[in-house]
C-alpha cells in the first residue's frame, strides 16, 4: 500500500465556491502528479511537479492551481467551482531517478452542483 | 497521435476462469508499459512494468506480455476471484522528458461473477 492520501475522499459543493483538494505523500518523493478522471475514460494529467517550488501544467488545460511549498505537500485549488468541475481527481508521486513506478492516491471524487 | 488502445472494453467471466485482456499503442518513443488495476473509487495499483527488452512478466496471478514489435500487450489472469472484479488500465511511457510523459488506455472494465 502506498504512503499517498488524498483528503476529503468526496465532496459536494456549490457552484462559485473556492476549494482545495489535499495530497500529501511520506515516500520523500520528489515528483508528483495530479490527474482528472470522468467515469468509464483515461487518466488525463493536468499538473505535475519535480519538487519543491516547481509546478508545470499537464495536457489537459484546467482552471485549477496547484502549489509545491514542501515536498510532501501538494494542494489542488479550484477559485471558483463549476459544474464542469465535477470529475474524479487522482493525486500520484513518484520517486528516485530512473524509478518508473508512480504510486496514486485514493482519489476525491468531487460533485459541483 | 501517440494513443493506446485496450479490449474488450468490458468483460464478464465466472469465478476460477481465465481471461486475457488486450492493449495496443501507437506510443513512440517507447519506454515502458504498465497495467494497473483500479477499483471501484479507488486510485490505480500497479501490477507489471515492462521495458523494450522484457516480453513477460508475472505478479501472482496475472501475466503480462509485450511484444513490442507489433505494438501489443496482454494481460492474462489465472484462476479469477471475485476481489478481480476492476478496471484495468495499460498505460505507455515515451522517452520524450524525464517525467516519463504516461499515455493511459480507457480500461477494461472486468466483472467477475460467483
Amino acid at each position: 500500500e502506498a504512503d499517498i492520501y488524498q483528503t476529503p475522499r468526496y465532496l459536494v459543493i456549490g457552484t462559485g465556491k473556492k476549494i482545495t483538494l489535499e495530497c500529501s505523500q511520506t515516500m520523500g518523493h520528489d515528483k508528483m502528479y495530479w490527474y482528472q478522471q470522468d467515469p468509464g475514460m483515461e487518466l488525463h494529467l493536468i499538473h505535475y511537479s519535480y519538487g519543491v517550488n516547481s509546478t508545470e501544467k499537464g495536457d489537459l488545460s484546467s482552471e485549477s492551481t496547484v502549489s509545491r511549498i514542501r515536498t510532501e505537500h501538494f494542494p489542488l485549488t479550484l477559485e471558483s467551482a463549476r459544474p464542469s468541475h465535477t470529475s474524479q481527481y487522482l493525486c500520484a508521486s513518484s520517486g528516485r531517478q530512473g524509478s518508473y513506478e508512480q504510486y496514486f492516491g485514493p482519489g476525491t471524487r468531487l460533485t459541483v452542483t | 497521435k501517440n494513443q493506446v488502445e485496450q479490449s474488450p472494453q468490458s468483460l464478464i467471466i465466472l469465478e476460477g476462469k481465465n481471461c486475457t485482456l488486450q492493449c495496443n499503442y501507437t506510443v513512440s518513443p517507447f519506454s515502458n508499459l504498465r497495467w494497473y488495476k483500479q477499483d471501484t473509487g479507488r486510485g490505480p495499483v500497479s501490477l507489471t512494468i515492462m521495458t523494450f527488452s522484457e516480453n513477460t512478466k508475472s505478479n501472482g496471478r496475472y501475466t503480462a506480455t509485450l511484444d513490442a514489435d507489433t505494438k501489443q500487450s496482454s494481460l492474462h489472469i489465472t484462476a479469477s476471484q471475485l476481489s478481480d472484479s476492476a478496471s484495468y488500465i495499460c498505460v505507455v511511457s515515451d522517452r520524450g522528458s524525464t517525467l516519463g510523459r504516461l499515455y493511459f488506455g480507457r480500461g477494461t472494465q472486468l466483472t467477475v461473477w460467483p
